[in-house]
């Protein structure tokens, strides 16, 4: 069952400006990850979150993670038109073998 | 080092064929992931395999369906009579050890006519 949630569905933005998208869960996790695909192709691990952190940083990227809200955010700063791509949530829990994934924000950068 | 192979890239089979999606993964990896994405959709789980064994099955159809991993050769997900709801993107996964980041490959995208 999917249990993230990225909001919004859908965001478009100017080329340099910050694109920031949200993912809400339901259950406890142990950790939470960050995707991205292109149009067509697989996806691509961008950052792991683990639930006793706030906060990484990954190059142009930032996630956060709110336990108690049971909500983290993606933020990529100065945003290019190779960002267009869809991104999407997953988290892993305490005896899941899978990871359960959002639905995905699509992200497109007008240049 | 050559990451997650999934072949054909592109599959067309008529309704009642079969349909063979083949997944090599990572040098190195023995946990393999089998996922289904609708458009516009996220990922569907499908099922998780390690070398020769299926560990969790419960996002495939109990019909139909069926997926391997033997010890040599690529991991195989089987689809028999294939009907036009099958039609997807099926993405396989890699990983080293359980529970760690994955490796996509490419993905098959299945056209039933």
């Amino acid at each position: 069952s999917q249990q993230g949630e990225e909001d919004p569905q859908a965001l478009s933005i100017q080329e340099g400006e910050n694109a920031t998208m949200n993912c809400s869960y339901k259950t406890s996790i142990n950790n939470l990850q960050w995707y991205r695909q292109n149009s067509g192709r697989g996806l691509v691990h961008l950052i792991l979150i683990r639930s006793n952190e706030r906060e990484k940083h990954s190059g142009r990227l930032r996630v956060t993670l709110d336990t108690s809200k049971k909500s983290s955010s993606l933020l990529i700063t100065a945003s290019r038109a190779a960002d267009t791509a869809s991104y999407f949530c997953a988290t892993e829990g305490d005896s899941n073998y899978q990871l359960i994934w959002g639905a995905g924000t699509k992200l497109i950068i007008k240049p | 080092n050559a990451g997650v192979m999934q072949n054909p890239r592109h599959l067309v089979r008529r309704r009642g064929q079969e349909a063979r999606l083949r997944c090599s993964p990572m040098k190195g990896h023995s946990h393999v992931y089998w996922y289904r994405q609708l458009p516009e959709e996220g990922l569907k789980f499908m099922v998780y395999l390690q070398k020769e064994n299926i560990i969790d099955e419960s996002g495939m159809p109990k019909e139909r369906f069926s997926a391997e991993f033997p010890k040599e050769g690529p991991s195989i997900l089987r689809i028999q009579q294939v009907v036009r709801g099958d039609s997807a993107a099926y993405f396989c996964a890699s990983s080293r050890r359980q529970k760690e980041k994955l490796f996509f490959g490419s993905g098959t995208q299945l056209s039933v006519l």
